[in-house]
């Protein structure tokens, strides 16, 4: 157990909803970072989230947003559902932003299925 | 460009070999590199991370080294159990800079 927790663990809708994922950071760290994994594919950095600000953007589509609370929790809107938004999606998270500070611990992810 | 490959793409193997993972980088000023384990549908786990100055470092069965010089990793898996089956992730970090390079991975599968 990694100490990161994101819900819903899976999540089924339609194209063109709107959809929101949670991630709960390790205690401790500031920095959320968001990937996205389609099928048979490596990790897609999509956008990462240090102490309530904006960090680092990834390929992130318009469509997709994302957020981090004071309480350090972040949360990744998708709108505009398409068929290609299924994926596994992914937040990790570490106690800095570079270097041996920035290992990420990643949560068990959240499985999109958009029909 | 900083990029990440690795090779084999995929591997089959029998249970209770051993068996060796590339990775090759041009991600530059290095800071260090992590080796990470996906099992399908889960997220990765670090197994090692090693910067610059070690050469190698383990971690059980699994013992990763690093050349900075050629810029080159590899992850050893000795007496490989069923339980190693998943994808070996190569992540390199930059100095100074907080995106990962992710390579794609391999995928190992160990047959009894």
């Amino acid at each position: 157990d990694s100490g990161v927790t994101q819900t819903p663990k899976h999540l089924i809708t339609a194209t063109g909803q709107r959809v929101t994922l949670r991630c709960s950071p390790r205690s401790g760290d500031l920095s959320v970072y968001w990937y996205q994994q389609s099928l048979d594919q490596g990790l897609q950095f999509l956008i990462q989230y240090y102490n309530g600000e904006e960090r680092a953007k990834g390929n992130i589509l318009e469509r997709f947003s994302a957020q981090q609370f004071p309480d350090l929790h972040s949360e990744l809107n998708l709108s505009s559902l398409e068929l290609g938004d299924s994926a596994l999606y992914f937040c990790a998270s570490s106690v800095g932003t570079s270097g041996l500070y920035n290992e990420q611990f990643f949560g068990p992810g959240t499985r999109l299925t958009v029909l | 460009k900083n990029q990440v490959e690795q090779s084999p793409q995929s591997l089959i193997i029998l249970e209770g070999k051993n068996c060796t993972l590339q990775c090759n980088y041009t991600v530059s000023p290095f800071s260090n590199l992590r080796w990470y384990k996906q099992d399908t549908g889960r997220g990765p786990v670090s197994l090692t991370i090693m910067t610059f100055s070690e050469n190698t470092k383990s971690n059980g069965r699994y013992t990763a080294t690093l050349d900075a010089d050629t810029k080159q990793s590899s992850l050893h898996i000795t007496a490989s159990q069923l339980s190693d089956s998943a994808s070996y992730i190569c992540v390199v970090s930059a100095f100074g800079n907080e995106k990962l390079t992710f390579g794609t991975g391999t995928r190992l599968t160990i047959i009894p």
